[in-house]
């Protein structure tokens, strides 16, 4: 079951803007991730943030978590062409355990950076 | 290099076909899954693995077998496929479930005609 909704589904900017992406969540969660994916081919971790933290920085990508709105968004700085690709957040939801605790994926946001 | 391997990449069968989908993972990861990805509705967990011997279902597992015989290997057995079953399939492994970044195969895209 889908529990992390990515907005917008779509995103295009120019080259050195920055991309914000943003995810949101309906049951409380012990940890959040976001992933990218190039067109067609299999996703790439980018960061995990934990309930506890509100912000991680990785190079040019900072990810903000909002529990209290049960948000997080994903901020691409300086954007490139080759940062042209799906964004997916996915949750741990908080209150599972065993068999129950399984990551789950929003849609994605397609992002687009042109030249 | 750490990865995660699946083949075939491209398959094109009929429907009642029965047809494997291998992954192999040289991480000595304990957990292991497979996902379904359609438009518009992200990915799905069809099956999951804990550890050798150790599987259970997901949220789409209909259709659908896996083993788990091997540490490094998860093969995802379609014993009858049926034109609904035509997605992209994504095999994963990572050190744990929900709490672990999981590491992603490059896809197999299956079309059953």
């Amino acid at each position: 079951s889908q529990q992390g909704e990515e907005d917008p589904q779509a995103l295009s900017i120019q080259e050195g803007e920055n991309a914000t992406m943003n995810c949101s969540y309906k049951t409380s969660i012990n940890n959040l991730q976001w992933y990218r994916q190039n067109s067609g081919r299999g996703l790439v971790h980018l960061i995990l943030i934990r309930s506890n933290e509100r912000e991680k920085h990785s190079g040019r990508l900072r990810v903000t978590l909002d529990t209290s709105k049960k948000s997080s968004s994903l901020l691409i700085t300086a954007s490139r062409a080759a940062d042209t690709a799906s964004y997916f957040c996915a949750t741990d939801p908080q209150g599972t355990s065993g068999s129950a605790r399984q990551l789950t994926f929003g849609s994605g946001t397609q992002l687009t950076v042109l030249p | 290099e750490a990865q995660v391997t699946q083949n075939p990449r491209y398959l094109i069968t009929v429907t009642g076909k029965k047809l494997t989908v291998t992954c192999s993972q040289n991480m000595n990861h304990e957990y292991m899954s497979w996902y379904r990805q359609d438009p518009g509705l992200g990915l799905r967990q069809i099956y999951y693995s804990m550890n050798v011997e150790v599987t259970d279902k997901g949220d789409v597992p209909e259709g659908y077998k896996v083993s788990r015989k091997e540490k490094r290997n998860f093969p995802l057995i379609l014993e009858s496929p049926s034109p609904n079953q035509t997605s992209l399939y994504f095999c994963a492994s990572s050190w744990g479930r929900a709490n672990y970044e999981q590491y992603f195969g490059p896809g197999t895209r299956l079309t059953v005609t």
